[in-house]
Formats: structure tokens, sequence, C-alpha cells
């Protein structure tokens, strides 16, 4: 059964460490979205590739938050240096190349960060 | 203009109750309109999408209304179930500048008593 998968699913750290989540899409997707979800603000994009091209992180704070992916099966969103108002889930979702809208996305589990 | 406003925030149903969920949104180049079903510690599932030239779309106990002229859709979920407890995330999709974009709500908790 296909999934998107993230690691780690939880992360604590202090302020100003590096943090890096990872997210392997479904094979065979070719586009894939970071969204990050918090109570006050619920979802939102952060970032946006397709066939590994960045298309739009005009969500992302540009000075401490970073996203790539290196291959077809890995992308990443970097946080450095992470702050406590970081503290969210992170979520990675995959769409197929076959998929004609951009709505039919398929979601990971998440990444819970505390950033204390 | 990018906004879905989604109301309300919470809901209690009684099982065997209707659960109805409104969104509206302002941005006429919105054109699809998805919800999606996010159970505790998971990530959101697509539930059901509707297309703005269609005013209602079925599947199963889940319906989805859609009226262009006020710019509003919500979601009917029929003889609900304890099962059905979950958050339900409205959303709107639109191409912008070269790439294409969800916009969600601020998601409806949804309780289905036994």
């Amino acid at each position: 059964d296909a999934r998107v998968t993230q690691t780690p699913r939880h992360k604590v750290t202090e302020m100003g460490q590096e943090v890096t989540m990872r997210c392997q899409p479904i094979l065979g997707h070719n586009t894939v979205f970071w969204y990050r979800q918090t109570m006050m603000q619920g979802l939102e994009l952060l970032a946006y590739f397709r066939n590994r091209a960045p298309l739009d992180d005009s969500g992302m704070p540009k000075d401490r938050f970073s996203a790539e992916m290196p291959d077809a099966t890995l992308a990443t969103l970097k946080i450095q240096p992470s702050e406590p108002r970081d503290s969210a889930v992170y979520f990675c979702a995959s769409g197929s190349p076959r998929s004609i809208n951009s709505y039919e996305q398929y979601f990971g589990p998440g990444t819970r960060l505390t950033v204390t | 203009q990018q906004q879905v406003k989604q109301s309300p925030q919470s809901l209690i149903v009684q099982k065997g109750g209707i659960s109805i969920i409104n969104c509206a949104y302002e941005n006429t180049a919105f054109d699809y309109f998805p919800w999606y079903q996010q159970f505790p510690g998971k990530g959101p599932a697509l539930l059901i999408a509707i297309r703005p030239d269609v005013s209602e779309k079925k599947e199963g106990r889940f319906t989805i209304s859609f009226n262009k002229s006020a710019k509003q859709f919500s979601l009917h979920i029929m003889d609900s179930q304890p099962g059905d407890s979950a958050t339900y995330f409205c959303a709107a999709s639109m191409k912008a500048g070269g790439s294409e974009k969800l916009v969600f709500g601020k998601g409806t908790k949804l309780t289905v008593n036994p």
C-alpha cells in the first residue's frame, strides 16, 4: 500500500539548533508539497516541487527555512536556526503526474516539531 | 482574497444525525474545491471534491453542495457515525504563477456521540 513516509515523527530540539525533516513521496509521484499545521494558522503551504524543481516557496520564511529534493525519492525541509515559534506539525504531501488537479495530494503522517 | 473561511470551528452531533460544515471564498480563480478528513496523529486525507460547474456531488454518506453565485460550499455527512469523528478541512485549488496551490480552511472538529 503506497504511502508518503516522513521522518522523524517527533523531534524536540533547543532553540538555535538545526532541524532536518525528511519525506519520501509515493513512488512515481512527481509533485511534493510541504505544509505546516498549527492551531492558530491551520494548514499553511510552505513550498512546492514538481519534478524536483521548486515551483513555489513563497510561504516559507527564507532566512531560516530551506527545502530541497536531492532526488525523486527524497524531499527535505531544513530549519536553521530553529525558534520556539517553529513548533508545529510539518506535513509532506505528494501528487501523481496523472492527476490533472493539484487537490489530489496524499499526505504523510507528519513530523511534530517542538522547539524549546 | 486567497482565504477560505470555514465554520463552525467545532460541531457535536448525535449518532445518526446530519453534520453540516460550511465554507466561503472570495477569489473566483479557485477551480476545485476538495474536502479533507484528518484523524488525530494522522495527515489529512482527501474525502471528496467538486468542480465549480457542478452544484452537488454525493459519495456515500458524504455530499458537497456548491453555490457558485454565493461563493459558498458545504459538506453534509448523513447518518453521522462515531467513526466520522475527525477534523474536516475545506480547501480551494487555484493556479497561480505557474504553480498550483491549495488554500485550506481552518478546520472543523466534528464529534459524533454514540
